[in-house]
């Protein structure tokens, strides 16, 4: 069976600090990964998606940026983080092309509660 | 582009009372809807989907939703909710050939012994 880690479960950083969420996936090849932000009464927001190993999509400008070294890694960083980063991170895959078969049902990871102080 | 409206924040209910929390999307091709849930401090869970056939789509957790194309809607409904329904409900539509969901900001629902 499939299977999604992400860690940190929680983070404290200070302003300005550097960040690395780390997701993988068990089980599976090829998935499509994902990166959502969910801030306090905003729902989620969809920040990147990756299709293979090495293509992101970015969805809305930032301070962030994602990473995918292997096929089942998928790794979001800050050089720099802002107080407007703090939220609830979290990673999720699905099939690749699962929407043509019906089965793009997105598969959640437990999330990583980032608070920068 | 998709776009999703759940037009409550918030749901109180009371215990083994019914309840609807509703979604409109907006679109003019075919789409796929879901609904997750999410638990407190949790991720998010498949609730249920709508891909075709029959409108009215049953869920885990004694869940259903009834797909209304007229009315571009995918309402959410349970006739009788228990304490460990509290959660946060969010309704996402996506369209074939797009690999992304677009997610509804959310409904809180909370029950009231």
């Amino acid at each position: 069976s499939q299977t999604i880690h992400q860690w940190p479960a929680t983070l404290v950083q200070p302003v300005g600090s550097p960040l690395s969420l780390e997701c993988t996936v068990e089980g599976t090849s090829n998935p499509n990964l994902y990166w959502y932000r969910q801030a306090a009464g905003r729902g989620l927001q969809l920040l990147f998606y990756s299709v293979g190993i090495g293509q992101i999509s970015s969805e809305v400008p930032q301070n962030l940026s994602a990473s995918r070294p292997q096929d089942r890694q998928f790794i979001l960083s800050s050089k720099k983080l802002l107080l407007s980063d703090s939220g609830f991170y979290l990673c999720a895959w699905s099939l690749l092309q699962g929407l043509l078969s019906g089965a793009n049902v997105l598969t959640f990871g437990a999330g990583s509660r980032l608070t920068v102080l | 582009a998709q776009s999703v409206t759940q037009l409550d924040s918030q749901v109180p209910v009371f215990e083994e009372a019914p309840v609807e929390l509703r979604c409109n999307y907006s679109s003019s091709v075919s789409v796929y809807l879901f609904w997750y849930v999410q638990y407190p401090n949790q991720g998010l869970q498949l609730l249920l989907k709508y891909l075709s056939g029959s409108t009215l789509v049953k869920g885990i957790n004694g869940f259903e939703a009834e797909f209304n194309k007229s009315q571009t809607s995918f309402h959410l409904r349970k006739p009788s909710v228990h304490i460990s329904d509290t959660a946060e409900y969010f309704c996402a539509p996506a369209q074939l050939g797009n690999e992304k969901l677009t997610f509804g900001t959310g409904t809180r629902l909370t029950i009231i012994p």
